[in-house]
């Protein structure tokens, strides 16, 4: 069973809109991390939360909000849409926030903005 | 500029043979260096760690990677593939401080194994 469950695993969205990725994991793990790949660019890390608290924001844009509802959940809110946008989007999570640890990784959101 | 190269896109070894992929990176300390790997349609999955002791480190399937400080690599081996070793494999590394738990990718390279 998938110990980190991402929903949906594809997403079509329009131009403009807003959609709510969800992540939640099932690792007892503090530390909750969003990824994204897409075709152009390499793996790139997003944010990083410990205890539900922002640890580490690489995103320029305030269009990406990550929400910590819950220890076990991080969604990713991501508002006004662009087709730049598209991409598959991980969710991860580790013990701890520390250089050392393993990230588990989602399966991901693979979300296209036409 | 703080990098990790993957140099080949794409590798294409046949069943049994031996591999080598191949991960240099540039970061001013030697950081947390990651082997993951990942399956279609899945998520990444760690094969690999180092920061220090043997340069030569084992992981899960077979696999190991040696880190040389000198040459700021980190490469990835394996003595004889399977065709279920066809993935994307990423080098990462991690350098801590204020960037405490970001991984930085390299871009991925694509294992083929022909049967």
């Amino acid at each position: 069973d998938p110990k980190i469950i991402q929903k949906p695993k594809y997403l079509v969205a329009v131009t403009g809109s807003e959609k709510i990725l969800i992540c939640e994991q099932y690792l007892g793990h503090n530390a909750m991390y969003w990824y994204r790949q897409s075709a152009k660019k390499p793996l790139e890390f997003m944010f990083s939360y410990s205890y539900q608290k922002l640890m580490d924001n690489q995103t320029a844009s305030s269009r990406f909000q990550p929400q910590s509802s819950k220890k076990n959940h991080l969604d990713l809110q991501i508002t006004a849409l662009k087709p730049d946008d598209s991409a598959t989007y991980f969710c991860a999570s580790s013990q701890d926030r520390g250089s050392q640890n393993t990230l588990y990784f989602g399966a991901g959101t693979r979300l296209s903005v036409l | 500029a703080q990098s990790v190269t993957q140099p080949d896109a794409r590798v294409t070894v046949s069943e049994g043979a031996s591999l080598q992929l191949r991960c240099k990176y540039s970061y001013s300390a030697t950081p947390y260096l990651f082997w993951y790997v990942q399956y279609p349609r899945q998520g990444l999955q760690m094969l690999l760690k180092y920061y220090s002791g043997d340069p030569v480190v084992q992981g899960v399937n077979g696999f190991e990677a040696e880190f040389s400080k000198s040459d700021s690599s980190f490469h990835l081996r394996k003595a004889s593939v399977h065709w279920s070793d066809s993935a994307v494999y990423f080098c990462a590394v991690s350098v801590g401080g204020s960037a405490l738990g970001r991984l930085h990718f390299g871009a991925g390279t694509q294992l083929i194994v022909i049967p």
